[in-house]
């Protein structure tokens, strides 16, 4: 079936580090591929996406590449912030949207 | 434009009882997605509707139920609650079932049975 794995936490940075969350995935065909993020007591928001290979989706500092040789979609960012503290999900969606498990992210001034 | 709007936002049951949870999904949005987010478990994909019609249905037991009006609104209901049934149970709209179509959540409704 259908699945995502992604690098869990807790993932503790210094602000200005450079950020990489690890997500590869399981899917037939050629899903789309999305990073949300949710902020303490949000829903999730969407951050970026790609929807075929070799994409590269990038959004507020933060990129990620469709990348089916290894099926893989890991997110990074040059520089982060205090206010990117929050939680990272990976997600792909043939038909329903299915999400990885979630990686916390507490960035420290 | 609005967001997506679930109702309400906190409730406590106790076991044994039911509950059902309202979403309103962003006009024009026909798809209504549900999930439930545990500590434990994560983010775990309930059921999808679109035209009124349930298109996708994850791992639940059969306590677990949904529908879709005809303005696209959507109501859970889980019967005989469980303990284990605590979570935070969130609704998303878009605008058609599966492809490149990005999800828009709610800000969930918390559920905790006692």
């Amino acid at each position: 079936g259908n699945s995502v794995t992604q690098m869990e936490g807790p993932v503790t940075l210094s602000e200005e580090a450079f950020l990489t969350i690890n997500c590869t995935y399981t899917a037939t065909g050629y899903p789309s591929l999305f990073w949300y993020v949710q902020y303490p007591g949000e829903g999730l928001q969407l951050l970026l996406k790609a929807t075929k290979a070799d994409d590269k989706g990038s959004n507020k500092g933060f990129e990620a590449t469709y990348r089916k040789e290894t099926t893989s979609f890991h997110l990074e960012k040059g520089s982060v912030q205090v206010s990117d503290s929050a939680v990272y999900f990976c997600a792909l969606r043939p038909d329903d949207m299915r999400f990885g498990a979630g990686t916390r992210l507490t960035v420290k001034p | 434009k609005a967001g997506v709007t679930q109702t309400p936002r906190y409730l406590i049951k106790t076991r044994g009882q039911q509950v059902t949870l309202s979403c309103s999904p962003i006009s024009g949005h026909r798809s209504v997605s549900w999930y439930q987010q545990t500590p434990g478990q994560g983010l775990q994909f309930l059921f999808e509707y679109f035209s009124e019609t349930q298109r996708n249905k994850g791992n639940f037991p059969g306590r677990f139920s949904g529908r879709q009006f005809s303005n696209s609104r959507s109501e859970m209901n889980v019967s005989t609650l469980e303990l284990g049934d605590s979570a935070l149970y969130l609704c998303a709209s878009s605008l058609a079932v599966g492809g490149a179509g990005e999800l828009f959540f709610g800000e969930g409704s918390r559920l905790t049975v006692l």
